[in-house]
């Protein structure tokens, strides 16, 4: 079963705008992991947050945390063609397991 | 330095027969985690193996099985598949929190 659920579910914005994917999830975490996916093929690692954390930057990317309202938004800066993917957040539960649970992901479309 | 790398990249099977999938771990990872996807889903957590052991499983039948070798790659087999069984099959390896996939194994069951 997923814990995290993405929204929207699919997003077209144009080339230099801002994208937000937003996540909430169901229990406790030890950090949250964002990944992006290109065509179905493997995942790409984006950012880790962990729960103590409430915000992360990388790149022209921006991470929040808020654990008391279990959720979390991926911020994507000045959007490009090549940012079309799908994006899921992912949860690793704060039992000391390393089993992620996957949302369902957001579809992004970055138009020219 | 290769990252994970999986094989074969696509499979055809038919209803009834098994399946085996590859996986060789990053440089240095010593702990594979396996996920299915199904078409328009995440992934899903199926096991994970550390020192060649079965660390932890999620909710997936006894069909699905797996291995970890002294050089930490892995294996996962599916016995009696079903056509629902079809799905992209993810490995990742580890060493910390981070999780690091391979490209997959496409399975399609006929």
């Amino acid at each position: 079963s997923q814990q995290g659920e993405e929204d929207p579910q699919a997003l077209s914005i144009q080339e230099g705008e801002n994208a937000t994917m937003n996540c909430s999830y169901k229990t406790s975490i030890n950090n949250l992991q964002w990944y992006r996916q290109n065509s179905g093929r493997g995942l790409v690692h984006l950012i880790l947050i962990r729960s103590n954390e409430r915000e992360k930057h990388s790149g022209r990317l921006r991470v929040t945390l808020d654990t008391s309202k279990k959720s979390s938004s991926l911020l994507i800066t000045a959007s490009r063609a090549a940012d079309t993917a799908s994006y899921f957040c992912a949860t690793d539960p704060d039992t000391g397991r390393r089993a992620l649970t996957f949302g369902s992901g957001t579809r992004l479309q970055v138009q020219p | 330095d290769a990252g994970v790398t999986q094989s074969p990249t696509h499979l055809i099977k038919t209803r009834g027969q098994q399946v085996t999938l590859r996986c060789s771990p990053k440089s240095g990872h010593d702990t594979v985690s396996w996920y299915q996807q199904a078409l328009g889903q995440g992934p899903q957590f199926i096991f994970q193996y550390y020192e060649e052991e079965e660390r932890q499983r999620g909710n997936f039948p006894d069909r699905f099985s797996g291995h970890q070798f002294p050089n930490y790659s892995s294996e996962l087999n599916v016995n009696a598949l079903l056509l629902g069984d079809s799905a992209l099959y993810l490995c990742a390896s580890s060493t910390g929190l981070t999780q690091y996939f391979g490209p997959g194994t496409r399975l399609l069951v006929l």
